[in-house]
């Protein structure tokens, strides 16, 4: 069975300052990971996707993310954090071909002035 | 293209009624997924239609039920709304399974008194 973990469920960062937010998964087979956006009052949105090949994935608005297969891990990162950043934020994973996708339970980040 | 669509946005039932929402996506994707959204429990998969003709449970398929009317259509139905049932639900479209992200609709915000 697939599951996710994301660290701390709210995280607050000063504007310029490295946004890292963690995700941790458990899957018994090579898992896709993903990572979603959520604006207030919205739907989803992808920021960026794991697959295969290159660990080090980079997605929009500057986010990337670093596949740890040893640590079963896939953190998000942003350098430095803009007060448009302001958001929650998921992991998910799908087993491969399951279209059972697993989500995590969300991490608030908040950026300060 | 409009993407996901969902109706109603809001909607208030008193225990026991019933209401089906509406999903209709426009990017001629192939599977289709409901989700609810409940504070500090992230998104959980209610039921999924990987292709036209074709639903199957997920996470949390209890007191619901599913009806993929066509390609471009899904709609997720209560039959006797219970208080448990309060929630925010999504709606996603995907091109398949796996590599593929998924598209959010915007959300339909229930309350069950």
């Amino acid at each position: 069975a697939q599951s996710v973990t994301q660290l701390g469920s709210h995280v607050s960062v000063s504007e310029g300052a490295l946004v890292l937010l963690r995700c941790n998964y458990s899957s018994s087979v090579p898992p896709y990971l993903f990572w979603y956006v959520q604006y207030p009052n919205q739907g989803l949105q992808l920021l960026l996707k794991y697959t295969t090949g290159a660990t080090l994935v980079k997605g929009i608005n500057g986010f990337e993310a670093e596949f740890k297969k040893s640590e079963t891990s896939f953190h998000l990162t942003k350098p430095s954090a803009h007060m448009s950043d302001a958001a929650e934020y998921f992991c998910a994973v799908e087993a491969s071909g399951t279209y059972k996708y697993i989500f995590g339970t969300g991490t608030r980040l908040k950026v300060l002035a | 293209n409009a993407g996901v669509t969902q109706t109603p946005k809001f909607q208030v039932l008193k225990t026991g009624q019933s209401m089906t929402l509406q999903c209709a996506q426009d990017m001629n994707h192939n599977s289709m997924y409901w989700y609810r959204q409940d504070p500090g429990m992230g998104l959980r998969l209610i039921y999924y239609s990987a292709s036209e003709g074709t639903t199957d449970k997920g996470e949390v398929p209890n007191g619901y039920n599913v009806s993929r009317l066509n390609k471009r259509e899904f709609s997720l139905r209560l039959e006797s709304a219970a208080p448990s049932q309060t929630s925010v639900y999504f709606c996603a479209s995907s091109e398949s399974s796996g590599v593929y992200e998924q598209y959010f609709g915007p959300g339909t915000r229930l309350t069950v008194t």
